[in-house]
């Protein structure tokens, strides 16, 4: 596609219930990344694929929080048991390559409401 | 702790000339980037400065000193649709060892008639 596609764009989910959230990099980016928005607030990192490298998990605030990238494409962030602070903009990125100085193009986010 | 520093919010008119400014601090340096985010949408990339001096592109120009962890993005001819967020990023470490865009807490630029 010509950029990176998220889905759902918006997702109100029951506290308790599990939710997965899609994002479809740029074709042939081998560099992705999950982050979070809060309402007026910065990005937080959470999860990093490159490549067919072991993923940095890092920045995942708990063991609620998985990811995974199947094919070196495709990413799929999944939040389990999901609780009112998960409520935020789950947004996605990809990069052409690791390079330090490379761009990462964002998709327009899934917003997530858990009430 | 937080690597970046920015102000949370600048107010300017149309036509004027606004500087947001950012101060880094990471354990190593990569270049420092800017991204623009209008409310509802992605971050988009504005620019990225890898050795100190000025880059200029139409109406944005950003600054960096490195030797004073140090940039700046500067915004001429303000328009109403420069009304955004504006992120100074880095490449920091994460704990998990990679070098991932780490991102400012955004400046929210409000542009008025």
């Amino acid at each position: 596609g010509a950029g990176v596609s998220q889905s759902p764009s918006n997702k109100v989910t029951e506290k308790g219930k599990d939710v997965e959230l899609r994002c479809d990099p740029i074709s042939g980016h081998t560099a992705l990344y999950w982050y979070r928005q809060s309402l007026g607030q910065g990005l937080e990192f959470l999860i990093y694929f490159q490549g067919n490298s072991a993923p940095d998990k890092s920045g995942l605030p708990s063991d609620r929080f998985s990811a995974e990238r199947t094919g070196g494409s495709v990413s799929t962030l999944t939040i389990q048991r999901t609780q009112q602070e998960d409520s935020a903009v789950y947004l996605c990125a990809s990069s052409p390559k690791s390079g330090l100085n490379t761009e990462a193009f964002f998709g327009q986010g899934t917003r997530l409401t858990v009430v | 702790g937080q690597s970046l520093e920015q102000p949370s919010e600048v107010t300017a008119v149309e036509g004027a000339i606004v500087q947001i400014n950012c101060t880094y601090q990471t354990s190593g340096f990569y270049g420092l980037s800017w991204y623009q985010q209008h409310d509802g949408g992605a971050p988009t990339f504005l620019s990225y400065n890898a050795l100190d001096g000025l880059e200029e592109t139409g109406r944005f120009s950003s600054f960096l000193s490195r030797s004073d962890s140090y940039g700046y993005l500067l915004l001429q001819e303000l328009q109403m649709k420069d009304s955004a967020s504006y992120f100074c990023a880095v490449r920091d470490r994460a704990s998990g060892g990679s070098y991932i865009p780490t991102f400012g807490r955004g400046t929210s630029l409000i542009v008025h008639p």
